[in-house]
C-alpha cells in the first residue's frame, strides 16, 4: 500500500482527454516536494514524462501536462493516442522515495 | 547523455545475497548533481525505490529494505554496486539502476528534487532453489 494513491485503471478514446491523480497527504505532497510522473510501456523500463509537477523533459509531446493542487498532484494526457497505452506512476518524496501504485491506461 | 547498464546473475538462491552492478557510460559517476539508485519492479507490480549513493560514498535506503541493502561506488570503473542479503520470494523483481537528479548551488550540493531521469533496461532476478 503506497502512500500515494493512484487508480488502477483509467481508459479513454483517440482523441479524447484522460487524467490521472496522485493523491497523497501532508506529508509528501502537501508538505511541497515536488511529484514527477513516469511513462512504463510494456516490457521497458520507466521513462521520465512531468518533473518537478509541470515540467516536461525535452522530447515529450505537450499533449502530456502535470499539476498540482493540495495533496493531490495529476497528470493530463490530451489527444489520447494508441501508442500511450502503458502504465503510468507518480513519485513524490516522503521521508524516503515513494512511488504511486501505478495507472493501467487503456486505449479503447 | 547518460547510459547505464545493470548485470549480474539472474538466479539467485533463497536466504543468499542478491548482487548487481550498474555501469555508467557517456557520463562520470563522480558528477556532483547526480546520485545513483537503485529501482525494483515485481512481476507485474508496481515501483519501489531501493536506494541511493553519491559519489562520495554517502547513502540513503528505503527504510522497509535497509536491515538488509549495501549500495557501493567504484568511481575507478564509473560503476555503482547493490547487494541485497537474507533473499526470499519476494525480492524476485526486474531491477533497475537510474540516475538521481541532485541540485548544487554556487557553494554546495544537496540531495534533491528527487526523480530519476535516467535508467537502465532492468535486469530480471530470480530467487529460486
Amino acid at each position: 500500500q503506497s502512500v500515494l494513491t493512484q487508480p488502477p485503471s483509467v481508459s479513454g478514446a483517440p482523441g479524447q482527454r484522460v487524467t490521472i491523480s496522485c493523491t497523497g497527504s501532508s506529508s509528501n505532497i502537501g508538505a511541497g516536494f515536488a511529484v514527477h510522473w513516469y511513462q512504463q510501456l510494456p516490457g521497458t523500463a520507466p521513462q521520465l514524462l512531468i518533473y518537478d509537477n509541470s515540467n516536461r523533459p525535452s522530447g515529450v509531446p505537450d499533449r502530456f501536462s502535470g499539476s498540482n493542487s493540495g495533496t493531490t498532484a495529476s497528470l493530463a494526457i490530451t489527444g489520447l493516442q494508441a501508442e500511450d497505452e502503458a502504465d503510468y506512476y507518480c513519485l513524490s518524496f516522503d521521508s524516503s522515495l515513494v512511488f504511486g501504485g501505478g495507472t493501467k491506461l487503456t486505449v479503447l | 547523455q547518460l547510459q547505464l547498464q545493470e548485470s549480474g546473475p539472474g538466479l539467485v538462491k533463497p536466504s543468499e545475497t542478491l548482487s548487481l552492478t550498474c555501469t555508467v557510460s557517456g557520463g562520470s559517476i563522480n558528477s556532483r548533481t547526480y546520485y545513483w539508485a537503485w529501482i525494483r519492479q515485481p512481476p507485474g507490480k508496481g515501483l519501489e525505490w531501493i536506494g541511493s549513493i553519491y559519489y562520495s560514498g554517502s547513502t540513503y535506503y528505503n527504510p522497509s529494505l535497509k536491515s538488509r541493502v549495501t549500495i557501493s561506488v567504484d568511481t575507478s570503473k564509473n560503476q555503482f554496486s547493490l547487494r541485497l542479503s537474507s533473499v526470499t520470494a519476494a525480492d524476485t523483481a526486474v531491477y533497475y539502476c537510474a540516475s538521481e537528479v541532485g541540485y548544487c548551488s554556487s557553494t554546495s550540493c544537496y540531495r534533491g528534487p528527487y526523480y530519476f531521469d535516467y535508467w537502465g533496461q532492468g535486469s530480471l532476478v530470480t530467487v529460486s532453489s
